[in-house]
């Protein structure tokens, strides 16, 4: 059955670092998406990115946070400048069913950022 | 999106059927009834959606009450691996592409 993958599974990085978090979609998706969990919270929507440009985005996903389709296959969240706050586990998702209300989304499982 | 109330948890004894509730009194009569779970250290996993008629596939069945302000859904055996928080969650073509995720229901099952 298709999957997600997202890589690395964990990732550990200094407060001020750049990290760029990856995906792969399935591969006959439109729809691609970045959530997060913090620790013991709900899931959040970040933004989700169609025809290769955001289409939707949340209050979350401030001037640090940047997403690109580089080829045909990957799918990145990239995060310029990391805070504490920042840990969490992202989740990439992808969906090839246009109309909204019957969107299936399909999630990978997951980078565990940990700022130090 | 619409909201939805689901318990904080509940428990179930393995291999027998589990009904997790969800009730959505605002819906509308657009709106989809979504069911994901989101096992242990996993991301969010579909499991079934419906909009007005009973739903069954392999992993589950919706049960929607006439008047479709709750629904139900139905795990007819639970099995160990069925340990996971369920969210309910309402969709429509005019809210957008996001997933709204409630805090669900943490569902555990007891050998």
């Amino acid at each position: 059955e298709p999957e997600v993958t997202q890589t690395p599974s964990h990732q550990v990085t200094q407060m001020g670092q750049e990290v760029i978090l990856r995906c792969v979609p399935i591969s006959n998706h439109l729809y691609f998406y970045w959530y997060r969990q913090i620790l013991g919270q709900k899931v959040e929507f970040l933004v989700s990115f169609y025809n290769n440009e955001i289409s939707e985005k949340s209050e979350i996903f401030d001037d640090q946070f940047s997403v690109e389709r580089p080829d045909g296959s990957n799918f990145t969240l990239k995060i310029r400048s990391t805070k504490l706050e920042d840990s969490a586990m992202y989740f990439c998702a992808s969906s090839g069913q246009l109309q909204l209300a019957k969107n299936i989304q399909y999630f990978g499982a997951g980078t565990r950022l940990s700022v130090l | 999106d619409a909201k939805t109330t689901q318990p904080n948890s509940m428990e179930s004894n393995e291999e027998e059927p589990v009904h997790l509730p969800c009730n959505h009194s605002t819906i509308s009569g657009t709106d989809y009834i979504h069911w994901y779970r989101q096992l242990p250290s996993q991301g969010p996993e579909y499991v079934i959606h419906g909009l007005t008629s009973n739903v069954n596939n392999r992993m589950a069945s919706l049960a929607i009450a006439e008047d479709r302000k709750s629904s139900t859904l139905i795990l007819h055996r639970a099995t160990l691996r069925d340990a996971a928080v369920y969210y309910c969650i309402l969709r429509d073509d005019n809210y957008g592409q996001n997933f709204v995720f409630g805090p669900g229901t943490r569902l555990s099952v007891l050998p």
